[in-house]
C-alpha cells in the first residue's frame, strides 16, 4: 500500500521556467511533509518542509503548497536551473516518527 | 544543516561474508537513526528504526538476523549485512534525527553502494 505517491516518474523543464513536482498521500494522519533532492549514488538532501497546519511554505526558489482536503502537495521551483536536475522525493512523517517516501520524480532541466 | 557521515560510500564483498556500514551524526546527537534501502528506480524503503541504547525495530519482511543494527551511542549506528548474497546488493542509506526537540528534520548520510559478488 503506497501511502505517498509521486505519479510522474520524470519531468523535463526549460531552464528559467517553473518546475512543479506533485505528490499525493492517502493517510490523513500525516502531519508533516518534506521534500528531498537526490543525486545518483548520494544520500537525499533536505530541501523544504511544511506542517499540516500551513498551506504554503517558501524558501528562496522553492515553495511547497499543501492542499489537505485533496491530500496533495506540490513543490514549485522557480526559476529552474540546470543544477536542479536530480530526483526529488516527497516524504510524509508517519507514526513512530517514520518518514514514508514517494517513488521519486526525476527532474531534468534543459538549457 | 547538520551533518551525517556514512562509511564506506561503496563496498564490494564476496558472497557469504559480512559487511558493516557506519552512520555517524557529526554535530548533533541522534536519538533515533533510520536505515533505508533503495533499489534501482525505486523509492527509499525503510528497513529499521534504531533508538540509542535499545534494540532496533525492523519493518515487516526485513530479516533482523541478517541485517544487524547497533545504536550504542548518540552519534553512531551500524548496520551489518551478515552472510551477504548478491540479492543484498543495493544502496543503503542512514538517516539521523534528534527527537528530543521540536525539530523534526531528518538528516541523511551519503549512502553506501553495496555490491556482493
Amino acid at each position: 500500500d503506497q501511502q505517498v505517491k509521486q505519479n510522474s516518474p520524470s519531468l523535463s523543464v526549460q531552464e528559467g521556467r517553473i518546475s512543479i513536482l506533485n505528490c499525493d498521500y492517502t493517510n490523513s494522519m500525516f502531519d508533516y511533509f518534506l521534500w528531498y533532492k537526490k543525486y545518483p549514488a548520494e544520500g537525499p538532501t533536505f530541501l523544504i518542509s511544511i506542517s499540516s497546519i500551513k498551506d504554503k511554505n517558501e524558501d528562496g526558489r522553492f515553495t511547497v503548497f499543501l492542499n489537505k482536503s485533496a491530500k496533495h502537495l506540490s513543490l514549485h521551483i522557480v526559476p529552474s536551473q540546470p543544477g536542479d536536475s536530480a530526483v526529488y522525493f516527497c516524504a510524509a512523517l508517519g507514526g513512530a516518527q517514520k518518514l514514508v517516501f514517494g517513488q521519486g520524480t526525476r527532474l531534468t532541466i534543459n538549457p | 544543516g547538520a551533518v551525517v557521515s556514512q562509511h564506506p560510500s561503496w563496498v564490494i564483498c564476496k558472497s557469504g561474508t559480512s559487511v558493516k556500514i557506519e552512520c555517524r551524526s557529526l554535530d548533533f546527537q541522534a536519538t533515533t537513526m533510520f536505515w533505508y534501502r533503495q533499489f534501482p528506480k525505486q523509492s527509499l524503503m525503510l528497513m529499521a528504526t534504531s533508538n540509542e541504547g535499545s534494540k532496533a525495530t525492523y519493518e515487516q519482511g526485513v530479516e533482523k538476523d541478517k541485517f544487524l543494527i547497533n545504536h550504542a551511542s548518540l552519534t553512531l549506528s551500524t548496520l551489518t549485512v551478515t552472510s551477504a548474497h548478491p540479492e543484498d546488493s543495493s544502496f543503503y542509506i542512514c538517516s539521523a534525527r534528534d527527537l528530543r526537540g521540536t525539530n523534526t528534520e531528518a538528516f541523511f548520510g551519503q549512502g553506501t553502494r553495496l555490491t556482493v559478488v
